[in-house]
């Protein structure tokens, strides 16, 4: 199984900051890496996929970057309701692993 | 408006069985591949099953093999989790989520709200 390590496991910044986390697969997975975002009480929401596309309806703020086996996700100007669980999930091969989440909160 | 809505969740014994249902729609759910995601009390996310569009190919996590089936009833527009032998670690609210396969990249674009399965004596 391709296993997804994702680092930090929790940050705080600022409104407006720019923040970056990262994602590690355990072999190489092309660009088959997507992010998630996780709100307490809703559904888990797709941000990127194909480890650079912008999901239809999702902030610029928000970009994807990597391949192989190091990725990243980066939030350009950082806003309160971003505060969230974020999760890689590869989806080269079944089974579909998730990273373990990062989780970021808001100073 | 596009929508997946799960049901059937609940408390159950270790060993039983539940069968949760994923209703689509706003969407044709014969177009997309469909997956099943559980998040167990204070984890994080966890891939559990994924069917293609026509219900010929089936993958699970090893975690529920031979113990969860996925299916789907296309002309109901439902999604279907077998579970059998349930165990205390099967305790988790369990996702259905849409799959485009867009150009050959999977990605998991609609979730439901999520249904709550309790595994305990």
């Amino acid at each position: 199984d391709i296993q997804m390590t994702q680092s930090p496991s929790s940050l705080s910044a600022s409104v407006g900051d720019r923040v970056t986390m990262t994602c590690r697969a355990s072999q190489r997975i092309r660009s088959h890496l997507n992010w998630y975002q996780r709100k307490p009480g809703k559904a888990p929401k797709l941000l990127i996929f194909a480890a650079s596309s912008l999901q239809s309806g999702v902030p610029s703020r928000f970009s994807g970057s990597g391949s192989g086996t190091d990725f990243t996700l980066t939030i350009s100007s950082l806003q309160p309701e971003d505060s969230a669980d974020y999760y890689c999930q590869q989806s080269y091969s079944t089974p579909y692993i998730f990273g373990q989440g990062t989780k970021l909160e808001i100073k | 408006e596009v929508q997946l809505v799960e049901s059937g969740g609940g408390l159950v014994q270790p060993g039983g069985s539940l069968r949760l249902s994923c209703a689509a729609s706003g969407f044709t759910l014969s177009s997309y591949w469909m997956h099943w995601v559980r998040q167990a009390p204070g984890k994080g996310l966890v891939w559990v099953s994924r069917i293609n569009s026509d219900g010929s190919s089936t993958n699970c996590a090893d975690s529920v093999k031979g113990r969860f089936t996925i299916s789907r009833d296309n002309a109901k527009n439902t999604l279907y989790l077998q579970m059998n032998s349930l165990r205390v670690e099967d305790t988790a609210v369990y996702y259905c989520a849409r799959d485009p396969d867009s150009n050959g990249f999977s990605a998991m674009d609609v979730w439901g709200q999520g249904t709550p399965v309790t595994v305990s004596s």
